[in-house]
């Protein structure tokens, strides 16, 4: 059974602190690892990793896969109030009913 | 181009009614997949669609059920409401490897 586990589940820090998320997984036929940002509504897309090695970047926000070691990293430098969310981390994989498992989630929490 | 539409926002439903949580989607994706979110449970596949016509189960498919007739539509029928349904309900579609396109969610309660 595919398995992605993010770590930690909640995190709170203060407004300019930088912080990473981690997501591990166990998945069969992976093919690549995606991170979404979830406020009140839908998630939205920020990343897709399939590459080891290959940081990702868009803004504040980077993103790393390590295929041997089976994990990525979410990192925010500079952290706002706005980027307080759920981070979801989801596997997808060439097999399996719909090739994406989800993580549980990290709730980030940004006190100014 | 409107994405991934989900109606209604908000349903509250007694005890054994039923409901169809409406989903329809404009980009000409043959992927269509509904979840549940559960506090603490991340998101959970119920029931997708490789297509119109193909319909299978998902990781937690007992009491909901549905059909593609369209491309575009993938309602979910809940047949019985139980207090367990209650949670918030988001449909997906997507094509290709990426591009996941989530719709913004209805929550449901069932009292």
């Amino acid at each position: 059974e595919d398995k992605v586990v993010q770590s930690p589940l909640s995190l709170v820090v203060h407004e300019g602190d930088t912080v990473t998320l981690n997501c591990s997984y166990e998945v069969t036929n992976f093919r690549s690892l995606l991170w979404y940002k979830q406020e009140k509504k839908a998630p939205t897309f920020l990343f897709m990793l399939t590459s080891s090695g290959i940081e990702k970047k868009s803004g504040r926000l980077s993103s790393i896969l390590d295929k041997k070691e089976l994990f990525s990293i979410l990192n925010i430098t500079a952290t706002q109030t706005g980027d307080s969310a759920i981070y979801l981390c989801a596997s997808f994989s060439g097999g399996g009913a719909d090739g994406l498992t989800f993580g549980k989630g990290t709730h980030l929490i940004i006190q100014p | 181009n409107a994405g991934v539409t989900q109606t209604p926002k908000f349903q509250v439903l007694k005890t054994g009614q039923s409901m169809t949580l409406q989903c329809a989607q404009d980009m000409n994706h043959e992927y269509m997949s509904w979840y549940r979110q559960d506090p603490g449970m991340g998101l959970r596949l119920i029931h997708y669609s490789v297509g119109a016509g193909i319909t299978d189960q998902g990781e937690v498919p007992n009491g909901y059920n549905v059909s593609r007739s369209t491309t575009e539509d993938f309602p979910l029928r809940l047949l019985s409401a139980a207090p367990s349904q209650t949670s918030v309900y988001f449909c997906a579609s997507k094509t290709g490897i990426d591009g996941y396109t989530f719709g913004s969610g209805t929550r449901l309660t069932v009292v």
